[in-house]
């Protein structure tokens, strides 16, 4: 079985910080995926990287894939009041990719204005 | 993007009555949707895997009369929770794989059910 932990699993901190979320695991994925989730929603994906060692930029958001892809960081610099929700990664299966996405188990980030 | 919707959006149900839950494709076709389940604060957990023209995929632990997967067009596929008890109050989720985008998942708004 293939797990994810992600942490921290809460993260409150003041706007205009800068804040790095961890998703790690003993397993290779063929990709990882970041999502992020509003209450009562469904997630919304961020990015996926594919290489090992691959490093996305989204503006303020810095996604990087381990060497072994194994695991994942999301930075945010300068968070903003927006940025909050809940931070989902999410790892494709070897053989099946997307086919079996295994989730990580979450960050609750609270931007506080 | 590609627009996954949920129908309904929320819904409450006497513990023994069974419930459906609708998942279309809106601007695409999607051979494959997927079903996942989420408890309060915790994160996604996929029930299975719904095929259009054959019976779904159930993971491991997920009791396939429980929850009754049907594809039956490119556009949508349906979740009916049978017998519906309190413990199966969840929010649950579908996905929809886009087409031409590497495989990339459009997840639905979700659907909150309650069981009382």
């Amino acid at each position: 079985t293939q797990l994810l932990e992600q942490s921290p699993q809460f993260l409150s901190i003041q706007e205009g910080e800068n804040l790095t979320v961890y998703c790690n695991s003993s397993s290779v994925f063929s990709s990882l995926q970041w999502y992020r989730q509003e209450p009562g929603e469904g997630p919304v994906l961020l990015v996926t990287v594919v290489t090992g060692g691959e490093v996305k930029k989204l503006k303020r958001l810095t996604f990087q894939f381990g060497d072994a892809r194994k695991d994942s960081s999301l930075h945010i610099t300068a968070a903003q009041p927006g940025d909050t929700g809940l931070y989902l990664c999410a790892g494709g299966h070897p053989n099946f990719g997307n086919e079996k996405l295994t989730f990580g188990t979450g960050t609750r980030l609270t931007i506080i204005p | 993007g590609a627009v996954v919707s949920q129908h309904p959006s929320w819904v409450i149900c006497k513990s023994g009555t069974s419930v459906k839950i609708e998942c279309r494709s809106l601007d695409f076709q999607a051979t494959t949707m997927f079903w996942y389940r989420q408890f309060p604060k915790q994160s996604l957990m996929l029930m299975a895997t719904s095929n259009e023209g054959s019976k779904a995929t159930y993971e491991q632990g997920v009791e396939k009369d429980k929850f009754l997967i049907n594809h039956a067009s490119l556009t949508l596929s349906t979740l009916t929770v049978t017998s519906a008890h309190p413990e199966d109050s969840s929010f649950y989720i579908c996905s929809a794989r886009g087409q031409g985008s590497a495989g990339e998942l459009f997840f639905g708004e979700g659907s909150r059910l309650t069981v009382l």
